[in-house]
């Protein structure tokens, strides 16, 4: 079964403790992409890859560092979180061969609590 | 960072009666998308469009590429309780940065 593939689903840590949140797809998939989801501001892009060892910064990329690896990695990684950074994260892939990039299939999401 | 005006925030409709949203950019887009969100899920993809006038439909949804290329819009005809959800509206300029609307929360009442 086609899927992205986010862990952990839920985390509740404190600030400064370094935090990574995987994602994988078996799609093979050239794009990848970290959102965050925060009420009444909809969906907003972290970091994205386009193939691997290429990523760039999205619209809110500080805070976090992403890399690229393997083609189907994408981790998210806090290195010092803060409590502005609780919110819920999405992992999303896509592919020009099928469908196009905008055809981005989302996993099912991490809610990150930081105290 | 840059949003894009998606409108209205929230809709409680009837079942059977026609829903309609839209988003505006200040910004010209040369993709637009549109996306279902149910609770606990990630947003699955409706419907993509790539050339301004476009005009395409996925079962009972369709959307518009707006001519100007800063807006687009969506119609739900017939609508259902399954309905229910919030949908997004995105846009990218080709840089492969997508922006995101703030969403439409959806309320069908049976």
């Amino acid at each position: 079964e086609a899927q992205v593939t986010q862990n952990p689903r839920y985390l509740i840590t404190v600030t400064g403790k370094k935090l990574t949140v995987t994602c994988s797809q078996n799609m093979n998939h050239e794009y990848m992409s970290w959102y965050r989801q925060d009420p009444g501001l909809g969906l907003r892009q972290i970091y994205y890859s386009m193939n691997v060892e290429v990523t760039d910064k999205g619209d809110v990329p500080e805070g976090y560092k992403v890399s690229r690896k393997e083609k189907r990695n994408f981790p998210l990684i806090l290195e010092s979180p803060s409590p502005n950074q609780t919110s819920l994260y999405f992992c999303a892939s896509s592919s020009q061969k099928t469908g196009g990039w905008g055809t981005q299939h989302f996993g099912d999401g991490t809610r990150l609590s930081i105290l | 960072g840059q949003q894009l005006n998606q409108s209205p925030q929230s809709m409680f409709i009837q079942e059977g009666e026609d829903v309609s949203m839209n988003c505006t950019s200040s910004s010209i887009f040369n993709t637009w998308l549109w996306y279902k969100q149910e609770p606990g899920e990630g947003p699955v993809l409706l419907i993509a469009l790539y050339k301004a006038g476009e005009l395409t439909s996925n079962g009972r949804l369709t959307a518009q590429f707006g001519i100007t290329r800063k807006d687009s819009f969506l119609n739900i005809s017939a609508s259902i309780p399954s309905d229910v959800g919030i949908y997004f509206c995105a846009g990218t300029s080709g840089t492969y940065k997508y922006i995101f609307g703030t969403g439409t929360r959806l309320k069908v009442l049976a």
